[in-house]
């Protein structure tokens, strides 16, 4: 099955710093890299997602690239704001019926005003 | 429409209790799924369902049963409960579709401490 590594576990840094996460894929036939905010007690929301027939997508100060010969991620957050701290998944996926989503380990990503 | 919803919000079980955790989603959604969250260890994929009358094992399915009667429903049964089953469950649901993917939603969670 797949197995996704996510990387720092923790992340510090001052606002309008930028932040970037990391995340490897054992499983060649994943192409769908989705990733979750998770704010404190509450639920993982989608905040951007990627197929591998992509190398990068941006949305306003977010952006995710994908490098599929290497089997990684990441995630790059610019001009960071207190409002972006929180924990950070990434997730793999192969496309079809059925196939379900490997979650990383998680990164807490805080953001020092 | 309210989504995917979960009861209870937090549960305190005695080892050897069984109980059930409940899911429902108002979106026709073919896809329903169960997650563990436990501390630095991200969500852990237990039972999953493409459909109604269809499910399977995901990574952690021990201790845990799953049935899917309705498109709408998805409950998560804990069989006789242990310690090592405190943690947070996460239902998700999204919709089904051959050869494509789409965003998962996900329920508010339940806190279990299994004490």
């Amino acid at each position: 099955g797949e197995n996704v590594e996510q990387h720092p576990s923790t992340l510090s840094v001052q606002e309008g710093d930028s932040a970037v996460i990391k995340c490897t894929y054992s499983d060649s036939a994943s192409n769908y890299f989705p990733w979750y905010k998770q704010e404190l007690g509450k639920r993982p929301q989608l905040i951007i997602d990627i197929r591998s027939n992509v190398g990068e997508k941006k949305d306003q100060r977010i952006a995710v690239t994908l490098n599929k010969t290497a089997k990684h991620f990441s995630l790059h957050i610019t001009e960071t704001q207190p409002e972006d701290s929180a924990v950070y998944f990434c997730a793999a996926s192969p496309m079809g019926a059925g196939n379900m989503l490997t979650f990383g380990g998680g990164t807490r990503l805080m953001v020092k005003p | 429409n309210a989504g995917v919803t979960q009861t209870p919000k937090f549960q305190v079980l005695k080892t050897g209790q069984s109980m059930t955790l409940q899911c429902a989603q108002d979106m026709n959604h073919e896809y329903m799924s169960w997650y563990r969250q436990d501390p630095g260890m991200g969500l852990r994929l237990i039972h999953y369902s493409v459909g109604a009358g269809i499910t399977d094992q995901g990574e952690v399915p021990n201790g845990y049963n799953v049935s899917r009667s309705t498109t709408e429903d998805f409950p998560l049964r804990l069989l006789s409960a242990a310690p090592s089953q405190t943690s947070v469950y996460f239902c998700a649901s999204r919709p089904g579709s051959s050869g494509s993917y789409s965003e998962q939603f996900f329920g508010p969670g339940t806190r279990l401490t299994v004490l």
